[in-house]
């Protein structure tokens, strides 16, 4: 059982390029969401899906795209990255309801030079 | 506004020893649930307890459990007998029901430091 998956583990990127990070989970999980953890801030949400074909904006969208067409895979996006988009990226995924946790992937982390 | 509110950046403890990490929440929602994950050095998030806002008893898994007091909003966590490996990042997060408990929302976490 892989969980979920996160692909590229490290990324550099200079300023202007646009990249996707790739999320796939195999829980058959109807929720997934992104995160970028920076020092001294915890981790915040990006954007979110609640199952596939339906997306939304969490804290801290501004510069960022997601879309969900299948139940297992959420990529996100970065149009026109900016050295404000240096972190780590979190994919987690869960089944719908309070008492489930989120199972997270490995984290990309990104550069922006 | 804060919804969850961390405010010990760092903490240490001596091996063996129990140690109380604070979080506090704020919601107008009923029903709510409260998880801590354990983020150690290599990075990856994992998953340690899990409150319910209904549930009458504290949780508890293993050396972990969760100091749940609903009127104060506070999900303390309370790791016994403290082991150089519980050495980690700690974060403190809430799903609430308004919006189909659809975003799980973190704290900023606490460093905790275990010393021999």
């Amino acid at each position: 059982n892989a969980g979920v998956t996160q692909t590229p583990k490290f990324q550099v990127l200079k300023t202007g390029q646009s990249m996707t990070l790739q999320c796939a989970q195999d829980m058959n999980h109807e929720y997934m969401s992104w995160y970028r953890q920076d020092p001294g801030m915890g981790l915040r949400l990006i954007h979110y899906s609640v199952g596939a074909g339906i997306t939304d904006q969490g804290e801290v969208p501004n510069g960022y795209n997601v879309s969900r067409s299948t139940t297992e895979d959420f990529p996100l996006r970065l149009l026109s990255a900016a050295p404000s988009q240096t972190s780590v990226y979190f994919c987690a995924s869960s089944y719908r309801g309070a008492s489930y946790g989120y199972t997270f992937g490995s984290g990309t982390r990104l550069t922006v030079v | 506004a804060q919804k969850i509110t961390q405010t010990q950046p760092g903490m240490f403890v001596q091996e063996k020893e129990a140690v109380t990490l604070d979080c506090t929440y704020d919601t107008s929602d009923p029903s709510y649930g409260l998880f801590w994950y354990k983020q150690p050095s290599s990075g990856e998030m994992i998953f340690l307890i899990y409150q319910g806002s209904y549930d009458q008893q504290n949780a508890t898994e293993g050396r972990y459990s969760l100091n749940f007091q609903k009127a104060r909003k506070s999900a303390n966590l309370v790791i016994s007998a403290s082991q150089l490996g519980d050495s980690a990042m700690y974060f403190c997060a809430m799903r609430e029901a308004s919006g189909g408990y659809n975003k799980l929302i973190f704290g900023a976490g606490t460093r905790l430091a275990v010393h021999p």
